[in-house]
């Protein structure tokens, strides 16, 4: 069964750190891969996806990954973040043609001014 | 520019109740999905909806859960004789059109406690 690995369950950063969240899944095939953000109390936002092409994507808020398909790997990454990333980050995959989305259990990022 | 409206935001259950849960998606999306997501743990699919038909259902309990997508109104999540097991918040998302690789808009959750 396809699953998704977020090894990273709380992370605790000063402002201007680099973050990288890591997110490894299991399957074989064709993915594409998201990573959702869920602010306190929102609903889950689209940070950014990849379908194919370019294994770097860039997505909103200035967050980028990159997709290591050898690794089985989409690592999210901001070179500076900021008290109002404090949130929950989600790595998410579909398989295939199927349209559900397999979850990873999400990591919780704290930013301390 | 209205995206996913899931009500009620929080619900409050006794055991042995019924909870309805409701989720009109964005307009313009045909396909509608919910997924439950307990406390400490990642989102998980429950159930994938077309208008008026179930695609696929591999995440539902086999039994008190059941969903619909009717022709006309709003996709309706129902859990019947609710147990305490049941808390949770529950999310539903909407997209446009199926392939894969259409992301899905999610709405605010339902927020079920059980009392």
């Amino acid at each position: 069964a396809q699953s998704v690995s977020q090894h990273n369950h709380h992370v605790i950063l000063s402002e201007a750190a680099s973050l990288e969240l890591g997110c490894n899944y299991s399957y074989g095939g064709t993915v594409n891969l998201f990573w959702y953000v869920q602010y306190p109390g929102q609903h889950l936002q689209l940070l950014l996806k990849y379908f194919s092409g370019d294994p770097l994507v860039k997505g909103i808020k200035g967050f980028e990954a990159e997709f290591i398909k050898s690794k089985f790997s989409f690592n999210l990454r901001k070179p500076s973040v900021q008290w109002s990333d404090t949130a929950e980050y989600f790595c998410a995959v579909n398989v295939g043609n199927t349209d559900k989305l397999i979850f990873g259990t999400g990591t919780r990022l704290q930013v301390f001014p | 520019n209205a995206g996913v409206m899931q009500n009620p935001r929080h619900l409050v259950r006794r055991r042995g109740q019924e909870a309805r849960l409701r989720c009109s998606p964005v307009k313009g999306h045909s396909h509608v999905y919910w997924y439950r997501q307990l406390p400490e743990e990642g989102l998980k699919f429950m159930v994938y909806l077309q208008k008026e038909n179930i695609i696929d259902e591999s995440g539902m309990p086999k039994e008190r859960f059941s969903a619909e997508f009717p022709k006309e109104g709003p996709s309706i999540l129902r859990i019947q004789q609710v147990v305490r097991g049941d808390s949770a918040a529950y999310f539903c998302a909407s997209s446009r059109q199926v392939g894969g690789n259409q992301p899905q808009h999610f709405g605010d959750g339902t927020r079920l406690s059980i009392l």
